[in-house]
């Protein structure tokens, strides 16, 4: 079955980077994209971007450019999310959540989701 | 601010039928699938509702998604006590190059 597990909470300082890692498995690595998605404590749902793992091309949110990285590692079939520069209104649980199917991985229909990691900003 | 448009609540008795609105664009909604989360709390979002109408294999046929122009709903029927979450709209949009979703809608039943 399709898996996706998350590293634990963080706690950073403001102007501080995260890298929260989702690891995959029970499905075919490269063939389905990988969105990442936020949520500040009780807001909504924010999309950060989205990664393909065969090329690793990735497409970000206009909010995110410049201070977000995504990439994999096939060898470990696991994403990473990296954040930089960050400040007290990133505090948020992130989530790795899987393309359904593997045609057309932008649209977020997303079927298969971590579990979430909680990132804490404090000084 | 959400680009998509969602009534922030929406409740209903059990057994009642409920439905939750989501306004968008041409830029989005009038042109691109949606797509409908439940959250319940604590939890990661579900995926209930795909290319406008779809259900996923396993969600109850209580709930269905629909598409006319820019806006799309999603409608539980026989509501249970169960049902009671928050729901999200989510759609691609051009302009931005990118996934929006909207604010999300919290269900209470009565």
């Amino acid at each position: 079955q399709v898996q996706l597990v998350q590293s634990g909470a963080e706690v950073k300082k403001p102007g501080a980077s995260v890298k929260v890692s989702c690891k995959t498995s029970g499905y075919i690595f490269s063939n389905y994209y990988m969105h990442w998605v936020r949520q500040a404590p009780g807001q909504g749902l924010e999309w950060m971007g989205v990664i393909n793992p065969d090329g690793a091309g990735t497409t970000y949110s206009q909010k995110f450019q410049g201070r977000v990285t995504m990439t994999r590692d096939t060898s470990t079939s696991t994403f990473y999310l990296e954040l930089r520069s960050l400040k007290s209104d990133d505090e948020a649980v992130y989530f790795c959540a899987r393309a359904t199917r593997d045609t057309y991985g932008y649209n977020p229909d997303l079927a298969y989701w971590g579990q979430g990691t909680l990132v804490t900003v404090s000084s | 601010q959400s680009v998509l448009t969602q009534p922030p609540s929406a409740s209903g008795t059990p057994g009642q039928r409920v439905t939750i609105s989501c306004s968008g664009s041409s830029s989005n909604v009038g042109t691109k699938y949606v797509y409908w989360y439940q959250q319940l709390p604590g939890r990661a979002p579900q995926l209930l509702i795909y290319d406008n109408d779809q259900r996923r294999p396993g969600v109850p046929d209580r709930f269905s998604g629909a598409k006319s122009g820019t806006s799309a709903s999603l409608a539980i029927s026989g509501l249970r006590s169960e049902d009671e979450a928050d729901y999200y709209c989510a759609a691609r949009d051009d302009i931005l190059s990118g996934v929006i979703f909207g604010g999300g809608t919290k269900l209470t039943v009565l």
